[in-house]
């Protein structure tokens, strides 16, 4: 168990370029959660995979986001003609859902996006 | 909808003291809550989770913490501190798929 990994760790793009980021989840791992942490505050939900199905995504997921998880293991979230507003750590989290019905998240080192 | 409060912003203890860090939930049903960690510029570490059972848990690093239903509460707990604890606490309640954070609470330790 090799744990979440997240690249890149850091980015720094120029406003208007299209930036994507990878997550790895845990190997065994059916979820896959996206979340948004800005400077000061916790992180805030933005989409989740179950398996290769994207089931859920937040309000503060704009036009501009987009994620991806083609084969139900890693995902990548692109996100298109920058905004400083963008700036933000983008963390990855992944968790084995059950017939329990509950489950733990396990996140990554995430990836801090600053927008220029 | 679910909602979390951590009340205290920012919290100075000294090394060896105890600590309590508190926590306040709003949820229709029986919560799912957890306590995470976070270092500077790194990802979120699971301290400990309630799911039901038992209402002191315990957790990794000598953390336990206690769900109180009748206060809506979750507070995290550690009877000596030590300077490696020094970080920001995230507490948060688990509902169908999403998790809703609280603001966290920065743990600064004096040596």
């Amino acid at each position: 168990d090799t744990g979440v990994s997240q690249d890149p760790r850091h980015k720094i793009t120029k406003r208007g370029q299209n930036v994507t980021f990878r997550c790895d989840p845990i190997s065994e791992h059916n979820r896959l959660y996206w979340y948004r942490q800005t400077l000061g505050q916790g992180p805030e939900f933005l989409t989740y995979f179950q398996n290769e199905a994207q089931l859920e995504k937040s309000r503060l997921l704009s036009d501009r986001f987009s994620a991806e998880r083609p084969k139900g293991s890693f995902s990548t979230l692109e996100i298109q003609r920058t905004e400083q507003g963008d700036s933000a750590m983008y963390l990855c989290a992944s968790s084995l859902y059950g017939t329990s019905g509950t489950d733990t998240q396990y996140f990554g080192p995430g990836t801090r996006l600053t927008v220029l | 909808a679910q909602s979390v409060t951590q009340p205290d912003i920012h919290i100075t203890v000294s090394e060896g003291a105890s600590l309590e860090l508190r926590c306040n939930y709003s949820y229709g049903a029986t919560p799912y809550l957890f306590w995470y960690v976070q270092s500077p510029g790194q990802g979120l570490q699971l301290l400990l989770k309630y799911f039901s059972g038992d209402t002191l848990v315990q957790g990794i690093k000598g953390f336990e913490a206690e769900f109180k239903r009748s206060q809506s509460s979750f507070n995290l707990r550690k009877p000596s501190v030590h300077w490696s604890d020094a970080a920001e606490y995230f507490c948060a309640v688990g509902a169908r798929y999403d998790m809703r954070f609280g603001a966290g609470t920065r743990l600064t330790v004096k040596p």
